[in-house]
């Protein structure tokens, strides 16, 4: 399968863990993007990457979260200090080109949940 | 801000009906269009890229029209299957490079077999 991969697919753990979610885009793709959806919301903007250069981040993403992207392939997205408010469906996509047009190819999705 | 707004919420159809949703966005800084089908435990999958006013996409029983001087896109599945059933969402990338998606927060369809 050449799509974009997530895991792990589903993660509980309890309030003040960290976490770690891995994406693994389609290969040759220079964009990385991650969104959150969370119960009844569209999905929304967390960050994204052009190559290994993390280019912008939400004001969604607060001090607890940081993502890499390193040598421009696999990302890692990681919550510290987890809380119940961080509970939600963490989606990746990967794109080839930066234009309006360019379809961001999405994975599964890593669904959280804090307890 | 950009706002994306879908209707109707969700819906609930018989097999073998034709049924269609909205999208509405702001005409103004328009620069694509993106459709999305999400089945659950699926990842979303990319259905149509809408660019220019006018435009018509097809995809065997799934079709959308696009009108941006409007602000708004139609999306038409004839003749709905049980395997239809998922969440549809439209997207818009913002103004400037990132291309972030903005996201209306779709129309759930149910297709009653």
């Amino acid at each position: 399968d050449t799509g974009v991969s997530q895991n792990p697919r589903h993660k509980i753990t309890k309030r003040g863990q960290n976490v770690t979610f891995r994406c693994d885009p389609i290969s040759e793709h220079n964009r990385l993007y991650w969104y959150r959806q969370t119960l009844g919301q569209g999905p929304e903007f967390l960050t994204y990457f052009q190559n290994e250069a993390q280019l912008e981040k939400s004001r969604l993403l607060s001090d607890r979260f940081s993502a890499e992207r390193p040598k421009g392939s696999f990302s890692t997205l990681e919550i510290q200090r987890t809380e119940q408010g961080d509970s939600a469906m963490y989606l990746c996509a990967s794109s080839l080109g930066s234009t309006a047009q360019e379809t961001q190819y999405f994975g599964p999705g890593t669904r959280l949940l804090v307890l | 801000i950009l706002n994306v707004e879908q209707s109707p919420q969700s819906l609930h159809v018989q097999e073998g009906d034709s049924t269609n949703f909205t999208c509405s966005f702001p005409s103004s800084n328009f620069y694509a269009l993106h459709w999305y089908r999400w089945e659950t435990a699926k990842s979303p999958e990319a259905l149509f890229v809408m660019t220019l006013n006018g435009d018509e996409k097809k995809k065997g029983r799934i079709s959308a029209t696009l009108n941006t001087k409007e602000g708004y896109s139609y999306l038409y599945i004839k003749g709905s299957q049980p395997e239809d059933s998922a969440t549809y969402l439209c997207a818009l990338p913002g103004a400037g490079n990132n291309r972030k998606l903005i996201w209306g927060l779709g129309t759930s369809l149910a297709v009653n077999p």
